[in-house]
């Protein structure tokens, strides 16, 4: 079974600094999907960037880019220029390619809770 | 507005009294699926269906039912409620299942069970 493992409960950045969140996952398949999740006290979850196996180049939104390291199975989260409203959980997910039945889930993280300070 | 809607947002009740989550999204989703938020384990997988009348069990599915007679509405149902179904739930919804794209979340359902 896949599984995803961040290691970090808790992180505090400054403002306008850049943080880097871990995540790394287990599985045997090839082709997968990896996304982070956002979730602030609203609870409401967001998807902030999402990587695609089969791709060599590390997706970027704005200010947000991953760094996808596929023989080392991580998949860390760099938030530059760190903002007060970057103040969240935020969850790492797997989610295999293979359209049948259990393959189609999110596997979550138990989730990293960042703290942006002025 | 493309959405997915849950409800209650809050819930307090009783060991052993019936109660339904409803979740309702209106993108013509095939994919639908329960999630429990748990501090410390993250979100679990309940349960899931790929299209009406297809539902299956994901990682945490004893103690829940669900259904899906439309294709928009997926109920989570607990019989018979019990006090470590205390938690933070969450319905969402793909078009398809097994792709990149993003899954729909509702707004969650805080349940407490006394």
């Amino acid at each position: 079974a896949q599984t995803v493992t961040q290691s970090q409960p808790e992180m505090s950045v400054q403002e306008a600094e850049t943080v880097t969140l871990s995540c790394t996952y287990d599985t045997s398949e090839s082709d997968y999907y990896l996304f982070w999740y956002k979730q602030p006290p609203s609870r409401q979850m967001i998807l902030v960037i999402r990587q695609e196996a089969y791709k060599q180049q590390n997706a970027t939104e704005n200010r947000f880019s991953v760094n996808f390291q596929k023989a080392a199975k991580s998949f860390s989260l760099k938030i530059s220029d760190s903002q007060l409203g970057d103040a969240a959980m935020y969850f790492c997910a797997y989610r295999r390619a293979l359209n049948t039945g259990t393959a189609s889930k999110l596997t979550f993280g138990t989730g990293t809770r960042l703290q942006v300070t002025l | 507005e493309a959405q997915v809607t849950q409800n209650p947002r809050y819930l307090i009740t009783v060991t052993g009294k019936k109660l339904t989550v409803t979740c309702s999204q209106n993108m013509n989703h095939e994919y639908m699926s329960w999630y429990r938020q748990d501090p410390g384990l993250g979100l679990r997988q309940i349960y899931y269906s790929m299209n009406v009348e297809v539902t299956d069990k994901g990682d945490v599915p004893e103690g829940y039912k669900v259904s899906r007679k439309e294709k928009r509405n997926f109920p989570l149902i607990l019989e018979s409620p019990s006090p470590n179904q205390t938690s933070l739930y969450f319905c969402a919804s793909s078009l398809r299942p097994a792709t990149n794209e993003k899954l729909f979340f509702g707004s969650g359902t805080q349940l407490s069970v006394l």
